[in-house]
């Protein structure tokens, strides 16, 4: 079975502290994601990385940064936590490589809180 | 700007009645358009996926009707079931070419209710 794994199920970081969300596949897979969800909103694709190294921006990259050093392992950095960070995030990863329309797996969610 | 639209943002539904959620899309170079289910707790998973050369899915219970002139597309659920109740997100990926071909585009979900 495909696994992505988040590291963490619940954070609580205080405004203003740098957060780091570690995710890890183990599909050999060479696009991972980050997406936040909220309610109404869905999932909002923050970054994208289609290899080691290699990032796009998505649709809300503001306050965050990301670090993909080896291929089954994808970072995403809050910089300095805000209260509007507040949210649940989902790492995704799937193949790639020529490979399209195919299924993306999906770790089970950091409920991140900022206070 | 969201390039998926999703509707309605929720739903409630009679045991064996059918549910139906809508999605419509704007950008031309989407050319595969899943749908995830997502249950309380969990990541969302892959429930069923189309591509434009075809107007209609079905699996089990579960069919996607595509309109590509209008841009749209619709998930139903026959017989709805209890064990149904989550949300679904449709979402739109690109065709092949260019690093942007992995990147999944969401709508903004709906929460299924079915009632017993």
């Amino acid at each position: 079975d495909v696994k992505v794994t988040q590291s963490s199920r619940y954070l609580v970081k205080r405004t203003g502290e740098k957060v780091f969300l570690e995710c890890v596949q183990d599909m050999d897979h060479e696009n991972m994601f980050w997406y936040r969800q909220d309610p109404g909103l869905g999932l909002r694709l923050i970054y994208f990385s289609y290899d080691v190294k290699m990032k796009e921006k998505g649709d809300i990259p503001e306050g965050y940064s990301v670090s993909r050093e080896k291929k089954e392992r994808f970072s995403l950095i809050l910089e300095s936590a805000s209260t509007n960070q507040t949210s649940m995030y989902l790492c995704a990863s799937r193949p790639g490589q020529g490979r399209f329309r195919t299924e993306a797996f999906f770790g089970q969610g950091t409920r991140l809180t900022v206070v | 700007q969201q390039q998926v639209k999703q509707s309605p943002q929720s739903l409630i539904v009679q045991k064996g009645g059918i549910s139906i959620i809508n999605c419509a899309y704007e950008n031309t170079a989407f050319d595969y358009f899943p749908w995830y289910q997502q249950f309380p707790g969990k990541g969302p998973a892959l429930l069923i996926a189309i591509r434009p050369d075809v107007s209609e899915k079905k699996e089990g219970r579960f069919t996607i009707s595509f309109n590509k002139s209008a841009k749209q597309f619709s998930l139903h659920i026959m017989d709805s079931q209890p064990g149904d109740s989550a949300t679904y997100f449709c979402a739109a990926s690109y065709r092949a070419g260019g690093t942007s071909y992995g990147k999944l585009t969401f709508g903004q979900g709906t929460i299924l209710t079915v009632h017993p």
